[in-house]
């Protein structure tokens, strides 16, 4: 499968404690989404990259959230001291970049995170 | 600032019957539109897009939409839906002056075929 691929597909955690989320991209894109979707809701932009770099970030994104993404290839999205807040589906998307790039993004299954 | 409007959180339909989901969008600049469908348990994919030329887009699985600029539209229809066709969709757009190309996306609207 040469998808974009999510880990851990669930995650339940206590609030206070830190989760990480990895995606692996399709492996030619060198542009990296990060969304997060609650229920009833439409994916809501945290942040992406071009290559390593970190472009943009969302002023959804708390300092308490940071993503990573350090060879350009898989990225990694930390929540710490998580709160009941932050329970959503976290999806992560690829697509090509420059003259290449007709806006179309490929999604992951997403990455689910409960907050007790 | 950019959005999408999509109206109906929910739309009840009958197999074999036509369906239009709408979607509204406002912008300063001109848009780049895309409808992206996420089945049960799965992620989003896209169905179709509009970048320029011909405002009406087919797409895949029997979809199409019309670009509707004096409107601000891109409404999504199918002439006669299956069963299949039950999930969520969204309705997207990117700006297409700058080169962020970040989609922002519709609530989405929940496609229910029933027998």
């Amino acid at each position: 499968d040469t998808g974009v691929s999510q880990n851990p597909r669930h995650k339940i955690t206590k609030r206070g404690q830190n989760v990480t989320f990895r995606c692996d991209p399709i492996s030619e894109h060198n542009r990296l989404y990060w969304y997060r979707q609650t229920l009833g809701q439409g994916p809501e932009f945290l942040t992406y990259f071009q290559n390593e770099a970190q472009l943009e970030k969302s002023r959804l994104l708390s300092d308490r959230f940071s993503a990573e993404r350090p060879k350009g290839s898989f990225s990694t999205l930390e929540i710490q001291r998580t709160e009941q807040g932050d329970s959503a589906m976290y999806l992560c998307a690829s697509s090509l970049g420059g003259s290449l790039n007709t806006g179309e993004l490929f999604f992951g299954e997403g990455s689910r995170l409960t907050v007790l | 600032a950019q959005s999408v409007t999509q109206l109906d959180s929910q739309v009840p339909v009958f197999e074999e019957a036509p369906v239009e989901l709408r979607c509204n969008y406002s912008s300063s600049v001109s848009v780049y539109l895309f409808w992206y469908v996420q089945y049960p348990n799965q992620g989003l994919q896209l169905l179709l897009k509009y970048l320029s030329g011909s405002t009406l887009v087919k797409g895949i699985n029997g979809f199409e939409a019309e670009f509707n600029k004096s409107q601000t539209s891109f409404h999504l229809r199918k002439p006669s839906v299956h069963i299949s066709d039950t999930a969520e969709y969204f309705c997207a757009l990117i700006s297409s002056s700058g080169g962020s190309y970040i989609p922002t996306f519709g609530r989405g609207t929940s496609l229910i075929v029933h027998p």
